[in-house]
């Protein structure tokens, strides 16, 4: 069984740009959650996907939006990207909604 | 506005000692809690999951909950220098809508 992972690994945009960052969940965990970890804070939740549909969501803005496939990948965009977007992006897999979650190995986005 | 509260630390602690993590939230709709590891530069990792009022042990760790004094806690007996990271605690509610609310973490340190 493989864990989660992500990709890509570190990423550099410039403000303004987009950037679509992926995720592939452990084999059959259906649901996926998406968090934000600035330097020297917890993570904060961006939204979670249950069956390709989208559970629930945090306080953050629409630019941040995200899908979930059939086939247990996932990815998350972001729209008109400002210096604060730079973060540590984490998603991690469950079996369920409320289960237990796995974090992948994170993507590291700077915004210059 | 739900929040996770943990004293940041540093907590040093002598190796071979028992190591004390806790964590307050104020959401009494709360249900599952979680504690992480991360090591710097590193994502969170599972290590702890608790819903019911009382003790779980799990190996080295044992993970307290008491829901009336809304207060996690983590023990690690027979710290190892290894164990040297960031703990966070986490909150989830029931359906999971709302993600996990982390608290900003403890950097313990485990003195050889």
């Amino acid at each position: 069984e493989t864990g989660v992972t992500q990709s890509p690994t570190h990423l550099i945009k410039t403000r303004g740009q987009q950037v679509t960052l992926r995720c592939s969940s452990q084999s059959g965990h259906n649901t996926v959650s998406w968090y934000q970890q600035a330097l020297g804070q917890g993570p904060q939740f961006i939204f979670q996907y249950y069956r390709e549909e989208e559970n629930g969501r945090g306080n953050f803005p629409p630019r941040f939006s995200g899908l979930q496939f059939p086939n247990y990948s996932s990815e998350l965009n972001v729209n008109a990207l400002e210096l604060d977007d730079s973060a540590l992006y984490l998603c991690a897999s469950s079996l369920d909604r409320a289960g237990p979650q796995y974090f992948g190995p994170g993507t590291r986005l700077t915004v210059l | 506005q739900k929040e996770v509260e943990q004293n940041s630390g540093p907590l040093s602690v002598p190796e071979g000692a028992i190591a004390s993590l806790n964590c307050t939230y104020s959401d009494r709709g709360s249900q599952s809690f979680f504690w992480y590891r991360q090591y710097s530069g590193k994502s969170p990792e599972l290590i702890m999951f608790i819903y019911s009022n009382g003790d779980k042990e799990d190996g080295r760790f044992t993970a307290q909950l008491n829901k009336a004094s809304q207060y996690v806690s983590l023990l690690i007996r027979d710290s190892q220098p290894s164990d040297s990271a960031t703990y966070l605690c986490a909150a989830g509610s029931g359906g999971g809508a709302d993600g996990l609310t982390f608290g900003k973490g403890t950097h313990l340190i485990i003195q050889p």
